[in-house]
């Protein structure tokens, strides 16, 4: 059974703690990513890894941070530096050029 | 800078309307215009795409109507149904810069039985 898992579904820690968010895919696609989505917002881009041991910065990275030591595989760990770190959290992935991004069922970080 | 503008926010429609959410964008370079439907507390699901060479792409009741010259692109749900009641995405993909997608801010779609 093919698809993207995020783990665990709900997450909650307190304030100035670090945390990790997994996020695993058996499609063997090259690229993954993680977005943020806010309340009745729309999706930002965190960071995104085209390849293994490669990653870059997308347009809201600053508190995160991410590793690709897997092709399977593509953890974010939130900082403490995040400001506002509760958000709904999704990684996606995809094969390649001219390829759609898919979705994992997301994980929903509450930091109190 | 939001790049892919999404409107209406919310849309309500009686069972068996048509549901129309548009999107516009700035970016020539935009390769692929998916859109995508989320349901509360899950990950977005790509519903249908296009391509800007194409005008008009059917699946099922979804319709993307394409108009390159206005920059311009729809989602057309015929037949709604209250099982289409969700957050519906546009997104717009450029291919030389890592597949990155852009996304419009959402429509939130309430289809009355």
């Amino acid at each position: 059974d093919g698809g993207i898992t995020q783990s665990p579904k709900y997450l909650f820690r307190k304030e100035g703690q670090n945390v990790t968010l997994s996020c695993e895919q058996n499609l063997n696609h090259d690229a993954m990513y993680w977005y943020r989505q806010d309340p009745g917002q729309g999706l930002r881009l965190i960071y995104y890894s085209q390849i293994v041991n490669d990653f870059q910065k997308g347009d809201i990275a600053e508190g995160y941070s991410v590793s690709r030591e897997k092709k399977e595989s593509f953890p974010l760990t939130v900082t403490s530096a995040q400001k506002n770190p509760t958000a709904f959290y999704l990684c996606a992935s995809s094969s390649g050029w001219g390829k759609g991004q898919y979705f994992g069922p997301g994980t929903r970080l509450t930091v109190t | 800078q939001q790049q892919v503008k999404q409107s209406p926010q919310s849309l309500i429609v009686q069972k068996g309307g048509i549901s129309i959410i548009n999107c516009a964008y700035e970016n020539t370079a935009f390769d692929y215009f998916p859109w995508y439907q989320q349901f509360p507390g899950k990950g977005p699901a790509l519903l249908i795409a296009i391509r800007p060479d194409v005008s008009e792409k059917k699946e099922g009741r979804f319709t993307i109507s394409f108009n390159k010259s206005a920059k311009q692109f729809s989602l057309h749900i015929m037949d709604s149904q209250p099982g289409d009641s969700a957050t519906y995405f546009c997104a717009a993909l450029t291919y030389n810069a890592g597949n990155m997608l852009t996304f419009g801010g959402g429509t939130r779609l309430m289809v009355k039985p």
